[in-house]
């Protein structure tokens, strides 16, 4: 059975500084990965997605993730932090067949200083 | 807007009081899917469907029942509510990466803010 681990259920840093949100998964073979974000009362948004082509994959609003087979990690990161990027981020598995169903971390909610 | 729309936005119930959440969306998906997020919990995964007419269990299925009738509709049930179903509930749907693995993904309806009291 697939699971994810997100380390840190909050994260501060400072507008400018380096994102760094840390997911590390557990799966048999091969998985599907994703990174959501979620704003206050609102539903979750993709933010980009692993699906077994680039290792390093590049979302939206600057956000990228790097697929490490050997670490089991699919870390995201973002240079320079934005007031706007205040927010959850959730990270998710799935098996790359079948029903698709997406297992999903705990999440990291993320604030930025000014 | 195409997407997903949920129905109800927000609930109070009483305990054993019964109700329907609507997830209906109009991107032609063959799959769907009922999640819960709690607090410190993630979201976890109640009830899916991978076509019309089929549902089946997820993660924390206990207290709720679905159906899948329509193609662009899933239906999440609670027959008896009790307060440890007071959560954000979550209607997601997608198709099948294999339609198109570029903009495969999840798309999530808005929420339902459930209260059982």
């Amino acid at each position: 059975a697939q699971s994810v681990t997100q380390l840190g259920s909050h994260v501060s840093v400072s507008e400018g500084a380096l994102v760094l949100l840390r997911c590390n998964y557990s799966s048999s073979v091969p998985p599907y990965l994703f990174w959501y974000v979620q704003y206050p009362n609102q539903g979750l948004q993709l933010l980009l997605k692993y699906t077994s082509a680039a290792t390093l994959v590049k979302g939206i609003n600057g956000f990228e993730a790097e697929f490490k087979k050997s670490e089991t990690s699919f870390h995201l990161t973002k240079p320079s932090a934005h007031m706007s990027d205040a927010a959850e981020y959730f990270c998710a598995v799935s098996l790359p067949w079948g029903t698709y169903k997406y297992i999903f971390g705990t999440g990291t909610r993320l604030k930025v200083l000014a | 807007n195409a997407g997903v729309t949920q129905t109800p936005k927000f609930r109070v119930l009483k305990t054993g009081q019964s109700m329907t959440l609507l997830c209906a969306q109009d991107m032609n998906h063959e799959y769907m899917y009922w999640y819960r997020q709690d607090p410190g919990m993630g979201l976890r995964l109640i009830h899916y469907s991978v076509g019309e007419g089929t549902t089946a269990k997820g993660e924390v299925p206990d207290g709720y029942n679905v159906s899948r009738l329509k193609k662009q509709n899933f239906l999440l049930g609670l027959e008896s509510a009790a307060p440890s179903q007071t959560s954000v509930y979550f209607c997601a749907s997608s198709y099948p990466p294999g339609q198109g693995i570029s903009n495969y993904g999840y798309t999530f309806g808005s929420g339902t803010r459930l209260t059982v009291v």
